[in-house]
């Protein structure tokens, strides 16, 4: 069965630092790789996906992650945090594939806090 | 357009009572998911239901847990007999086939509380 790692619970920044969130995934097959965010009082969104390509894809909002199939993981990155962006962010896997469906595997979710 | 649906989004129940969650998904999308989202267990994968085909229940906890989608298009989780683990936001999301590469469209839940 598939599992998602997420390492951090919560992270405090100040605006303007630079973030970085972990996430690494155990399934040794093909992949597709979501970062979701739920702001306060507001339903799941999308930030970015990768299928394939360039492992380094780009969202919404400056948001960006790396797909780095030899360590399993997908990193969250953004060069410069805002208090907009203080909210809850989960990794999510589903197995890629012609045959398979999208079943999502959720990591526990990490709260950012940016302080203005 | 608008997005996902559920109601209600607030509910409170006695342990012990029977409860039912709805959730309209976006117009025209076929494949539509229940998640529930819960203290110290995250967001965990329910059932999935795409069009004519039989569901995945893989995910239900319990055999007090069950779902239909009538029509292709509403979709009800019902919990019979409550417990107050079953205390959670139950997440609903659709997309437009089912398939893993299409990214989900979840709404803004149904916060469940058992007394």
């Amino acid at each position: 069965a598939q599992s998602v790692s997420q390492h951090n619970h919560h992270v405090i920044l100040s605006e303007a630092a630079s973030l970085e969130l972990g996430c690494n995934y155990s399934y040794g097959g093909t992949v597709n790789l979501f970062w979701y965010v739920q702001y306060p009082g507001q339903h799941l969104q999308l930030l970015l996906k990768y299928f394939s390509g360039d492992p380094l894809v780009k969202g919404i909002k400056g948001f960006e992650a790396e797909f780095i199939k030899s360590k399993f993981s997908f990193n969250l990155r953004k060069p410069s945090v805002q208090w907009s962006d203080t909210a809850e962010y989960f990794c999510a896997v589903n197995e890629g594939g012609g045959t398979s469906y999208g079943k999502l595997t959720f990591g526990q979710g990490t709260i950012l806090t940016v302080h203005p | 357009g608008a997005g996902v649906s559920q109601s209600p989004s607030n509910k409170v129940t006695e342990k012990g009572k029977d409860v039912e969650l709805r959730c309209d998904p976006i117009s025209g999308h076929t494949a539509l998911y229940w998640y529930r989202q819960s203290l110290g267990q995250g967001l965990e994968f329910l059932i999935y239901f795409q069009g004519n085909s039989a569901p995945d229940k893989s995910g239900l906890p319990s055999d007090r847990f069950s779902a239909e989608r009538t029509g292709g298009s509403v979709s009800t989780l019902t919990i019979q007999r409550t417990q107050q683990e079953d205390s959670a936001v139950y997440l609903c999301a659709s997309s437009p086939q089912g398939s893993s590469n299409q990214p989900q469209h979840f709404g803004d839940g149904t916060r469940l509380s058992i007394l």
